[in-house]
């Protein structure tokens, strides 16, 4: 079983340059997560998306980011215009059926942000 | 509102002794807790969970947790460290809607 792809694995933008990070969730994963990870820290989420609605997204800085889950599949998080304290690592993650169950997220190898 | 505190952002242990990493909890509900576990330049990895069944959970690669209500605690065990056992570890902890909440991590440093 193919796991959570991410790309690109890394980037490096400066200051007020957008961005974007896509995710491919396993396959028949009905919620897709993304976290930030910022060095030190835990992993902080984002937004949470069950199948092409979002379920989430308290946490999101929705000056700057945005993000998408066309057709409850793939999904795009875009950062415009990016700030030195955007500098994380960027993961996705995916479970089963998420909302209100323990399902177990499976994540990617993330995608580590530096912004210059 | 939930949270996880890990005492210790760095442990280290000889190869062969017991790998204690301490996790204390919050939370409003009734918690599902769990140990995730990062390699470098990886995702994280689920090595146990605890969903209000059995307190004592056994986790992949030897690891076991125990939920101490009382002591609001999830420390993670190990009798015997292995070499491959160095790595980041997070506590987290869920209530309801299956967001997860992390600790800071702990890096587990293994000394041969």
């Amino acid at each position: 079983e193919a796991g959570v792809a991410q790309s690109p694995r890394y980037k490096i933008i400066e200051k007020r340059q957008s961005v974007a990070f896509w995710c491919n969730p396993i396959s028949g994963h009905a919620t897709l997560y993304w976290y930030q990870q910022i060095l030190g820290q835990g992993p902080k989420l984002l937004i949470q998306f069950q199948n092409n609605g979002v379920v989430d997204d308290s946490q999101l800085p929705k000056d700057r980011f945005s993000a998408e889950r066309l057709k409850g599949v793939d999904s795009t998080l875009k950062i415009q215009p990016a700030k030195l304290e955007d500098s994380a690592v960027y993961l996705c993650a995916s479970s089963l059926v998420g909302g209100g169950s323990t399902d177990t997220q499976y994540f990617g190898p993330g995608t580590r942000l530096t912004v210059l | 509102a939930q949270s996880v505190t890990q005492l210790g952002s760095h442990v280290s242990v000889s190869e062969g002794a017991l790998v204690l990493l301490r996790c204390n909890y919050s939370s409003s509900v009734p918690p599902y807790l769990f140990w995730y576990v990062q390699y470098p330049n990886q995702g994280l990895q689920l090595l146990l969970k605890y969903t209000s069944a059995a307190t004592l959970v056994k986790g992949i690669n030897g690891f076991e947790a125990e939920f101490k209500k009382s002591e609001t605690s999830f420390h993670l065990t190990k009798p015997s460290a292995h070499m491959s056992d160095a790595a980041e570890y997070f506590c987290a902890v869920s209530a309801g809607a299956n967001n997860l909440f992390f600790g800071t991590g702990t890096r587990l440093t293994v000394i041969p």
